[in-house]
């Protein structure tokens, strides 16, 4: 079955302190990692779309990464506008185009 | 510029009552999709649908109706069957196929039973 576990669960951090979010998957062929971020009472925005074990991509202070079991979040010198939560998930097998999404990792980062 | 509406932003239900959730897009997008946020847990599946007029259930449809008449429109009725419907409610739509930005989602409804 088709998984995805973020952690941790929530993050503190201070502004200017470097972290990462890691997402963990089971997914029988890998068709596409995605990442999100969402604010509180609104809906997730899209961040990246990751394809291949070896790639990254940037945005900002965000750059997301792939292994074959996992991708990971790197947020460098973070600023208060950087808190949400951030959403991982993965592509279902077939042609559902259906999304199996993790339980979030809510990032707070303190001035 | 395009997106997906969602209405009403907050509503609230009665014991016993059915309430229809609204979701329109002008993304041109064929396949639309439910989910359910609950604190602490990830976005859970309710119903997808790849074309007019087919639907499929996703992981938690039991209590949950929905209709696909119109390429733009997919609205989700909580009936009274769903003992548990307080929930954030979002809607998303996606290009058929293995679309680069996976969803669109919009900007959610949260229900709440009174």
């Amino acid at each position: 079955e088709d998984q995805v576990t973020q952690s941790p669960e929530a993050l503190r951090l201070q502004e200017g302190e470097s972290s990462s979010l890691n997402c963990s998957y089971t997914v029988s062929g890998l068709r596409g990692l995605f990442w999100y971020r969402q604010d509180p009472g609104k809906g997730p925005e899209f961040l990246f779309t990751l394809y291949s074990a070896g790639e990254e991509k940037e945005k900002e202070r965000l750059k997301a990464t792939l292994t074959k079991k996992e991708s990971f979040l790197h947020i460098t010198a973070p600023k208060p506008e950087d808190s949400a939560t951030y959403l991982c998930a993965v592509r279902e097998a077939g042609n559902t185009g259906k999304l199996i999404f993790g339980q979030g990792t809510t990032l707070q980062v303190k001035p | 510029d395009g997106g997906i509406t969602q209405s009403p932003k907050y509503l609230f239900r009665k014991e016993g009552q059915n309430v229809t959730l609204s979701c329109e897009q002008n993304l041109n997008h064929d396949a639309m999709y439910w989910y359910r946020q609950d604190p602490g847990q990830g976005l859970r599946l309710i119903y997808y649908s790849q074309i007019v007029n087919d639907f499929q259930k996703g992981d938690i449809a039991e209590g949950y109706s929905v209709s696909r008449e119109k390429k733009e429109s997919f609205p989700l009725t909580v009936t009274s069957a769903q003992k548990n419907p307080t929930a954030f409610y979002l809607c998303a739509s996606s290009i058929a196929g293995n679309s680069l930005y996976g969803y669109t989602f919009g900007s959610g409804t949260r229900l709440t039973v009174v």
